[in-house]
C-alpha cells in the first residue's frame, strides 16, 4: 500500500527557533499534499495544500509567513514553522493522495511539536 | 465551502454490540466521503469509504450508508470487538480537499 512519513515524529524547540518538519511519499509520487493540525482529542484543521512547483494554498486564517510550505520535488513536502512559540505546540499531520486514486489520502505518523 | 457535522461525540458499546456513527454535510457538490480511524498518538487510517454513485458499502464488519438527498452519512460496526475502541473521523470532499468531522470516540466494554 502507500506508505507515506514524516520526520521527526517528535521535536522539542525554545521559543523563537524555527522547526522543520519532513513529508514523505514513499512508494509512489505526489504533487499535491496537505498539512493538518490536531489539537489533543480534537479533530484535523487543514492548514494548506502543498502543490509541486507552485506556491502552496493557505486555509483562511493560517498565516502564511508563520507556516512555510515547500514542496520541493514529486515526494516531499516541508513544513517550516518561523518563531515558534508556546501557542504552536500541536501534532502536526501531512497527507498525499496517489495520482492514480486521487480520492484516497494517505496519512502520515504525524509530528508531535512542544515549544518551551 | 463544505461543513461536516458528526454524532456522537463519544460512544460507549458493548462487546459484540454495533455502533453507528453519523456524519451530515452541507455542499451536495461533494462525491467522496472517507471514513478514519485513528488511535492514541497515531496517523489516521482509512478504514471505509464511499462515493457518491452509491448508496451503500459492507467491508466485513464495517459498513458505510450514503443518502445524498439528506446529505447525510453513517458508518454501521457489527460485532464490536476490544480493538475497535479509538477515535473515528467521518469526511467530505469539497473542492478537492477533504473536510472532517469533529470525530467520534468509541469506547468498546468487555
Amino acid at each position: 500500500g502507500a506508505v507515506v512519513s514524516q520526520h521527526p515524529s517528535r521535536v522539542i524547540c525554545k521559543s523563537g527557533t524555527s522547526v522543520k518538519i519532513e513529508c514523505r511519499s514513499l512508494d509512489f509520487q505526489a504533487t499535491t499534499m496537505f498539512w493538518y493540525r490536531q489539537f489533543p482529542k480534537k479533530s484535523l484543521m487543514l492548514m494548506a495544500t502543498s502543490n509541486e512547483g507552485s506556491k502552496a494554498t493557505y486555509e483562511q486564517g493560517v498565516e502564511k509567513d508563520k507556516f512555510l510550505i515547500n514542496h520541493a520535488s514529486l515526494t516531499l513536502s516541508t513544513l517550516t514553522v518561523t518563531s515558534a512559540h508556546p501557542e504552536d505546540s500541536s501534532f502536526y499531520i501531512c497527507s498525499a493522495p496517489r495520482t492514480s486514486v486521487p480520492d484516497t489520502q494517505y496519512f502520515g505518523p504525524g509530528t508531535r511539536l512542544t515549544v518551551l | 465551502g463544505e461543513n461536516v457535522e458528526q454524532h456522537p461525540s463519544t460512544l460507549s458499546v458493548q462487546e459484540g454490540d454495533s455502533a453507528v456513527i453519523k456524519c451530515t454535510y452541507s455542499d451536495s457538490a461533494s462525491n467522496y466521503f472517507p471514513w478514519y480511524k485513528q488511535e492514541l498518538g497515531k496517523r489516521p487510517q482509512l478504514i471505509i469509504d464511499i462515493r457518491s454513485n452509491v448508496g451503500e458499502k459492507k467491508d466485513q464488519r464495517i459498513a458505510v450508508t450514503l443518502n445524498k438527498t439528506a446529505k447525510h452519512f453513517s458508518l454501521h460496526i457489527t460485532e464490536t470487538q476490544p480493538e475497535d475502541s479509538a477515535v473515528y473521523f467521518c469526511a467530505g470532499r469539497g473542492a478537492q480537499k477533504l473536510v472532517f468531522g469533529q470525530g467520534t470516540r468509541l469506547t468498546i466494554n468487555p
